[in-house]
Protein backbone atom coordinates (compact mmCIF):
# COMPACT_ATOMS: atom_id res chain seq x y z
CA UNK A 1 0.00 0.00 0.00
CA UNK A 2 1.05 3.94 -0.47
CA UNK A 3 1.70 5.94 2.38
CA UNK A 4 3.12 9.57 2.33
CA UNK A 5 5.21 10.88 5.03
CA UNK A 6 5.95 14.59 5.93
CA UNK A 7 8.46 15.89 8.57
CA UNK A 8 9.16 17.39 10.76
CA UNK A 9 5.42 17.45 12.54
CA UNK A 10 5.90 21.37 13.98
CA UNK A 11 8.34 24.07 13.06
CA UNK A 12 8.78 27.09 15.21
CA UNK A 13 11.09 29.60 13.24
CA UNK A 14 12.21 32.67 13.57
CA UNK A 15 11.85 35.77 10.76
CA UNK A 16 14.48 35.27 8.01
CA UNK A 17 15.33 31.75 9.10
CA UNK A 18 15.50 29.28 6.23
CA UNK A 19 13.44 26.50 5.44
CA UNK A 20 13.35 22.84 4.52
CA UNK A 21 10.29 20.72 4.49
CA UNK A 22 10.76 17.23 3.16
CA UNK A 23 8.00 14.84 1.86
CA UNK A 24 8.18 11.48 0.55
CA UNK A 25 5.81 8.58 -0.99
CA UNK A 26 6.46 4.64 -0.28
CA UNK A 27 4.58 2.09 -2.63
CA UNK A 28 4.30 3.81 -5.81
CA UNK A 29 6.15 5.26 -8.73
CA UNK A 30 6.27 8.27 -10.91
CA UNK A 31 3.52 10.08 -8.52
CA UNK A 32 2.36 13.87 -8.93
CA UNK A 33 3.42 15.44 -5.90
CA UNK A 34 2.05 18.61 -4.10
CA UNK A 35 2.53 21.30 -1.90
CA UNK A 36 -0.22 23.21 -0.24
CA UNK A 37 -0.52 25.71 2.46
CA UNK A 38 -3.55 26.06 4.59
CA UNK A 39 -3.91 29.63 6.55
CA UNK A 40 -5.57 29.74 9.85
CA UNK A 41 -9.36 29.69 9.08
CA UNK A 42 -9.04 29.27 4.86
CA UNK A 43 -8.64 26.89 2.09
CA UNK A 44 -6.34 24.84 0.83
CA UNK A 45 -3.29 26.96 -1.87
CA UNK A 46 -1.89 25.35 -4.06
CA UNK A 47 2.24 26.34 -3.95
CA UNK A 48 3.87 23.63 -6.25
CA UNK A 49 3.30 20.57 -8.51
CA UNK A 50 5.24 17.95 -10.16
CA UNK A 51 4.59 15.41 -12.68
CA UNK A 52 8.24 14.32 -12.47
CA UNK A 53 12.02 14.55 -11.37
CA UNK A 54 13.45 17.88 -11.97
CA UNK A 55 9.80 18.82 -13.18
CA UNK A 56 8.24 21.95 -11.20
CA UNK A 57 5.11 24.01 -11.53
CA UNK A 58 5.00 26.85 -9.19
CA UNK A 59 1.36 28.16 -9.05
CA UNK A 60 1.57 31.25 -6.63
CA UNK A 61 4.50 34.03 -6.66
CA UNK A 62 6.23 34.11 -3.24
CA UNK A 63 9.55 33.25 -1.48
CA UNK A 64 8.72 29.62 -1.11
CA UNK A 65 10.66 27.04 -3.82
CA UNK A 66 10.32 23.61 -4.49
CA UNK A 67 12.69 20.61 -5.68
CA UNK A 68 12.22 17.15 -6.47
CA UNK A 69 15.44 15.35 -6.50
CA UNK A 70 13.84 11.93 -6.68
CA UNK A 71 10.93 9.70 -7.82
CA UNK A 72 9.28 10.07 -4.77
CA UNK A 73 10.34 13.14 -2.91
CA UNK A 74 9.72 16.76 -2.69
CA UNK A 75 10.92 19.15 -1.03
CA UNK A 76 9.97 22.59 -0.19
CA UNK A 77 12.24 25.77 0.91
CA UNK A 78 12.61 29.25 1.49
CA UNK A 79 15.89 30.55 2.13
CA UNK A 80 14.01 33.62 4.69
CA UNK A 81 11.38 32.69 6.25
CA UNK A 82 8.00 35.65 6.49
CA UNK A 83 5.94 36.23 8.95
CA UNK A 84 3.08 35.29 6.50
CA UNK A 85 4.73 32.16 5.69
CA UNK A 86 3.22 30.48 9.14
CA UNK A 87 0.33 27.69 8.14
CA UNK A 88 -0.25 24.32 7.88
CA UNK A 89 1.59 23.07 4.85
CA UNK A 90 0.63 19.67 3.03
CA UNK A 91 2.05 17.28 0.80
CA UNK A 92 -0.24 15.43 -1.61
CA UNK A 93 0.77 12.76 -4.32
CA UNK A 94 -1.94 11.27 -7.29
CA UNK A 95 -1.63 8.77 -9.31
CA UNK A 96 -2.08 8.39 -13.35
CA UNK A 97 -5.85 6.78 -14.40
CA UNK A 98 -9.14 6.10 -12.23
CA UNK A 99 -10.58 9.02 -9.77
CA UNK A 100 -6.44 10.10 -9.45
CA UNK A 101 -8.08 11.36 -6.40
CA UNK A 102 -5.07 13.15 -3.87
CA UNK A 103 -3.71 11.53 -1.01
CA UNK A 104 -2.35 13.56 1.75
CA UNK A 105 0.40 13.31 4.04
CA UNK A 106 0.54 14.46 8.13
CA UNK A 107 1.22 18.40 7.47
CA UNK A 108 4.06 20.20 8.82
CA UNK A 109 2.18 23.13 11.53
CA UNK A 110 5.25 26.18 10.56
CA UNK A 111 4.90 29.15 13.03
CA UNK A 112 6.90 32.06 11.81
CA UNK A 113 7.86 34.52 15.02
CA UNK B 1 -12.15 33.35 -13.45
CA UNK B 2 -12.32 30.29 -10.87
CA UNK B 3 -14.37 30.31 -7.98
CA UNK B 4 -15.69 27.57 -5.27
CA UNK B 5 -18.23 28.31 -2.78
CA UNK B 6 -19.32 26.95 -0.07
CA UNK B 7 -20.76 27.87 3.57
CA UNK B 8 -18.77 28.49 5.77
CA UNK B 9 -20.41 26.98 8.85
CA UNK B 10 -23.04 24.05 9.76
CA UNK B 11 -24.57 22.68 12.69
CA UNK B 12 -26.49 19.81 13.20
CA UNK B 13 -27.58 16.98 16.07
CA UNK B 14 -26.54 13.62 16.37
CA UNK B 15 -28.45 11.47 14.54
CA UNK B 16 -29.72 13.88 12.01
CA UNK B 17 -29.16 14.40 8.09
CA UNK B 18 -26.90 17.00 6.94
CA UNK B 19 -26.46 18.55 3.75
CA UNK B 20 -23.47 20.57 2.39
CA UNK B 21 -23.43 22.51 -0.67
CA UNK B 22 -21.12 23.70 -2.74
CA UNK B 23 -21.30 25.85 -6.28
CA UNK B 24 -18.43 25.91 -8.63
CA UNK B 25 -17.53 28.11 -11.36
CA UNK B 26 -14.36 27.04 -13.12
CA UNK B 27 -12.98 27.04 -16.65
CA UNK B 28 -13.46 23.55 -17.76
CA UNK B 29 -14.42 20.72 -15.24
CA UNK B 30 -13.06 17.14 -15.08
CA UNK B 31 -14.37 15.87 -11.66
CA UNK B 32 -15.50 17.26 -8.28
CA UNK B 33 -14.10 15.54 -4.73
CA UNK B 34 -15.07 16.20 -1.39
CA UNK B 35 -12.82 15.43 1.56
CA UNK B 36 -13.22 15.42 5.00
CA UNK B 37 -10.45 17.45 7.39
CA UNK B 38 -10.49 17.54 11.30
CA UNK B 39 -8.98 19.98 13.15
CA UNK B 40 -4.98 19.64 13.28
CA UNK B 41 -5.15 16.94 10.68
CA UNK B 42 -4.56 16.22 6.71
CA UNK B 43 -7.90 16.06 4.67
CA UNK B 44 -8.89 12.43 3.75
CA UNK B 45 -10.75 11.46 0.29
CA UNK B 46 -14.61 10.70 0.72
CA UNK B 47 -16.07 10.77 -2.85
CA UNK B 48 -15.64 11.62 -6.20
CA UNK B 49 -18.43 12.79 -8.89
CA UNK B 50 -17.82 13.26 -12.31
CA UNK B 51 -21.18 12.54 -13.91
CA UNK B 52 -24.55 14.17 -13.29
CA UNK B 53 -26.18 12.02 -10.13
CA UNK B 54 -25.80 10.75 -7.03
CA UNK B 55 -22.78 8.35 -5.74
CA UNK B 56 -23.52 6.75 -2.19
CA UNK B 57 -21.03 5.47 -0.30
CA UNK B 58 -22.52 4.38 3.45
CA UNK B 59 -23.72 7.22 5.54
CA UNK B 60 -22.13 9.56 3.24
CA UNK B 61 -23.54 10.84 -0.60
CA UNK B 62 -22.79 12.82 -2.97
CA UNK B 63 -24.65 14.73 -6.06
CA UNK B 64 -23.23 16.41 -8.66
CA UNK B 65 -25.17 18.45 -11.48
CA UNK B 66 -22.74 20.15 -14.06
CA UNK B 67 -24.87 22.25 -16.17
CA UNK B 68 -25.64 24.11 -12.70
CA UNK B 69 -21.99 24.20 -11.89
CA UNK B 70 -23.80 22.68 -8.21
CA UNK B 71 -22.87 19.60 -5.65
CA UNK B 72 -24.05 18.59 -2.47
CA UNK B 73 -22.52 16.03 0.24
CA UNK B 74 -25.35 14.60 2.18
CA UNK B 75 -23.91 13.00 5.79
CA UNK B 76 -26.56 10.82 6.93
CA UNK B 77 -27.45 9.41 10.64
CA UNK B 78 -24.98 11.92 11.90
CA UNK B 79 -21.95 10.72 14.53
CA UNK B 80 -19.82 13.19 17.06
CA UNK B 81 -16.82 12.22 15.09
CA UNK B 82 -18.43 14.00 11.99
CA UNK B 83 -17.13 17.18 13.14
CA UNK B 84 -14.50 18.50 10.69
CA UNK B 85 -14.35 20.53 7.85
CA UNK B 86 -15.50 18.91 4.86
CA UNK B 87 -13.55 20.60 1.56
CA UNK B 88 -15.37 20.60 -2.09
CA UNK B 89 -12.35 20.52 -4.93
CA UNK B 90 -12.58 20.56 -8.47
CA UNK B 91 -10.29 19.25 -10.86
CA UNK B 92 -9.83 20.48 -14.57
CA UNK B 93 -9.45 19.33 -17.91
CA UNK B 94 -5.85 18.44 -18.47
CA UNK B 95 -4.97 18.60 -15.08
CA UNK B 96 -4.48 16.63 -12.14
CA UNK B 97 -4.47 19.88 -9.84
CA UNK B 98 -7.53 20.48 -7.66
CA UNK B 99 -8.70 23.72 -6.86
CA UNK B 100 -10.33 23.86 -3.10
CA UNK B 101 -13.15 25.55 -1.50
CA UNK B 102 -12.50 27.53 2.15
CA UNK B 103 -14.64 24.30 3.52
CA UNK B 104 -17.55 23.92 6.09
CA UNK B 105 -17.11 23.49 9.17
CA UNK B 106 -19.98 20.84 10.67
CA UNK B 107 -20.35 20.93 14.42
CA UNK B 108 -22.21 18.15 15.53
CA UNK B 109 -24.12 18.28 19.11
CA UNK B 110 -25.46 15.57 21.26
Amino acid sequence: SQTIHQWPATLVQPVGSPLSLECTVEGTSNPNLYWYRQAAGRGLQLLFYSVGIGQISSEVPQNLSASRPQDRQFILSSKKLLLSDSGFYLCAWSGAGGTNEQFFGPGTRLTVL
Amino acid sequence: GQNIDQPTEMTATEGAIVQINCTYQTSGFNGLFWYQQHAGEAPTFLSYNVLDGLEEKGRFSSFLSRSKGYSYLLLKELQMKDSASYLCAVRGLSTDKLIFGTGTRLQVFP
